[in-house]
């Protein structure tokens, strides 16, 4: 069974740069979350999708930051012009719309992303 | 809103003693209950789950926790601690039934196991 992946592990860029991550959600789950976790906190909710469209953003995604599932598989997610405070670790989970595990969200082992 | 709240962000315990993680939450519906694992430098690994139904939840790797409706508590716990147990947990809670299922999350404690 593959689990949730997501990539890069890692990146780091410099400030203003663009940055795109990518999330592979298990295959037969139509519903996909990013979280983000910063130092010593616990992941917050910026955004979810049901198959292709996003129906929640929250208000920390700014209008830098910009999430796609074109095709209701992949998502991506991209911050443009980074700044230092974006620096996190960007989590996604996904999770099937039926069933007893609907509840039940599968965490991708995450991007850690560095802005200098 | 919906909140939640881990006393004690740090949490150490010698191997073989009990394990307690306090968690409490607020909703304004019947909520659902998660806590989930974190090791260094991955996602979260859920180890169990409330929903409806028996309070008293097991997980796995030997953890269970209570959910007391009257005391907005869902402490996780654990008989024994082994060396292996040593990592971030996180308490997460959601509306639960009907459309999809926003974690809120806790800060997290952090557990440290010593010989």
């Amino acid at each position: 069974d593959t689990g949730v992946s997501q990539d890069p592990r890692h990146k780091i860029t410099k400030r203003g740069q663009n940055v795109t991550f990518r999330c592979d959600p298990i295959s037969e789950h139509n519903r996909l979350y990013w979280y983000r976790q910063t130092l010593g906190q616990g992941p917050e909710f910026l955004t979810y999708f049901q198959n292709e469209a996003q129906l929640e953003k929250s208000r920390l995604l700014s209008d830098r930051f910009s999430a796609e599932r074109p095709k209701g598989s992949f998502s991506t997610l991209e911050i443009q012009r980074t700044e230092q405070g974006d620096s996190a670790m960007y989590l996604c989970a996904s999770s099937p719309t039926e069933g007893r595990s609907s509840y039940e969200q599968y965490f991708g082992p995450g991007t850690r992303l560095t802005v200098t | 809103a919906q909140s939640v709240t881990q006393l004690g962000s740090h949490v150490s315990v010698s191997e073989g003693a009990l394990v307690l993680l306090r968690c409490n939450y607020s909703s304004s519906v019947p909520p659902y209950l998660f806590w989930y694992v974190q090791y260094p430098n991955q996602g979260l690994q859920l180890l169990l789950k409330y929903t409806t139904g028996a309070t008293l939840v097991k997980g796995i790797n030997g953890f269970e926790a209570e959910f007391k409706k009257s005391e907005t508590s869902f402490h996780l716990t654990k008989p024994s601690a082994h060396m292996s147990d040593a990592a971030e947990y996180f308490c997460a809670v959601s509306e639960g039934a009907g459309g999809y299922n926003k974690l809120i999350f806790g800060a997290g404690t952090r557990l440290a196991v010593h010989p």
